[in-house]
C-alpha cells in the first residue's frame, strides 16, 4: 500500500449505529487530519493530530470521536449521527502540522450517509 | 471572518488555455495552495506560492498578489484529464488551512 488509504469507501448507516472510520498513511508523515467535504461547500478542518496529539478540534460535536494510536492510524468513531453528517470524510496527513512547507497528501474518502 | 472565493464552475476548450481565480481574506498569511479533485478521488496537491509573483510547472503555472489578496492558477493545453474541481486554501496566522469552496472545470472538446 501506497500513500494514504481509508476504509471503507462507503458507509451506510443509521442514526442510532455506532461505526468508525479507519485511515493509514505509509508516508512516514507526523500529522493526520479529518475533513469534512459537503457538495459546493469548503472543506472542513475536524480533527488534527501531529505526534500523535490532538491539536486541534474545530468545535466538532461529540458523536465524532477520534483516535490516534500512532502517527501512521488515525480512526473517527461515529455514533447517534444526524442526517445532515452526511457528507464524504476525508483524511491526509503531512510530514508535521503548523507548517506552511509540507503540503497535505489527502485518501480517497469515506462517502457517509446516515438515514 | 475568513473567506476564499472562487468561481463555482468554468467550462473551457480541450487544446486552449483557463485562467482559475482566488480572492481571499483571511486572519495573517503563510501560503497559498492549490488542489485538484478528480470526481470521487482524494484532492491532490499542485501547488504552492508565499511570496508575490508567478510559478510554472509544466503546464500548469500559479500567481499570486499577496497585497490584492488574490491568486489564479493557470491551465495551458487543456486536456480532457484537466476535468476536475480546483481547490484553493490559503494557511492563516494559526497555520491552518482555510478552503474555498473550489472550482468545477468542464473541458469540451
Amino acid at each position: 500500500e501506497t500513500g494514504v488509504t481509508q476504509t471503507p469507501r462507503h458507509l451506510v448507516m443509521g442514526m442510532t449505529n455506532k461505526k468508525s472510520l479507519k485511515c493509514e498513511q505509509h508516508l512516514g508523515h507526523n500529522a493526520m487530519y479529518w475533513y469534512k467535504q459537503s457538495a459546493k461547500k469548503p472543506l472542513e478542518l475536524m480533527f488534527v493530530y501531529n505526534f500523535k496529539e490532538q491539536t486541534e478540534n474545530n468545535s466538532v460535536p461529540s458523536r465524532f470521536s477520534p483516535e490516534c494510536p500512532n502517527s501512521s492510524h488515525l480512526f473517527l468513531h461515529l455514533h447517534t449521527l444526524q442526517p445532515e453528517d452526511s457528507a464524504l470524510y476525508l483524511c491526509a496527513s503531512s510530514q508535521r502540522a503548523g507548517d506552511s512547507s509540507y503540503e497535505q497528501y489527502f485518501g480517497p474518502g469515506t462517502r457517509l450517509t446516515v438515514t | 471572518g475568513q473567506n476564499i472565493d472562487q468561481p463555482t464552475e468554468m467550462t473551457a476548450t480541450e487544446g486552449a488555455i483557463v485562467q482559475i481565480n482566488c480572492t481571499y481574506q483571511t486572519s495573517g498569511f503563510n501560503g497559498l495552495f492549490w488542489y485538484q479533485q478528480h470526481a470521487g478521488e482524494a484532492p491532490t496537491f499542485l501547488s504552492y506560492n508565499v511570496l508575490d509573483g508567478l510559478e510554472e510547472k509544466g503546464r500548469f503555472s500559479s500567481f499570486l498578489s499577496r497585497s490584492k489578496g488574490y491568486s489564479y492558477l493557470l491551465l495551458k493545453e487543456l486536456q480532457m484529464k484537466d476535468s476536475a474541481s480546483y481547490l484553493c486554501a490559503v494557511m492563516d496566522s494559526n497555520y491552518q488551512l482555510i478552503w474555498g469552496a473550489g472550482t468545477k472545470l468542464i473541458i469540451k472538446p
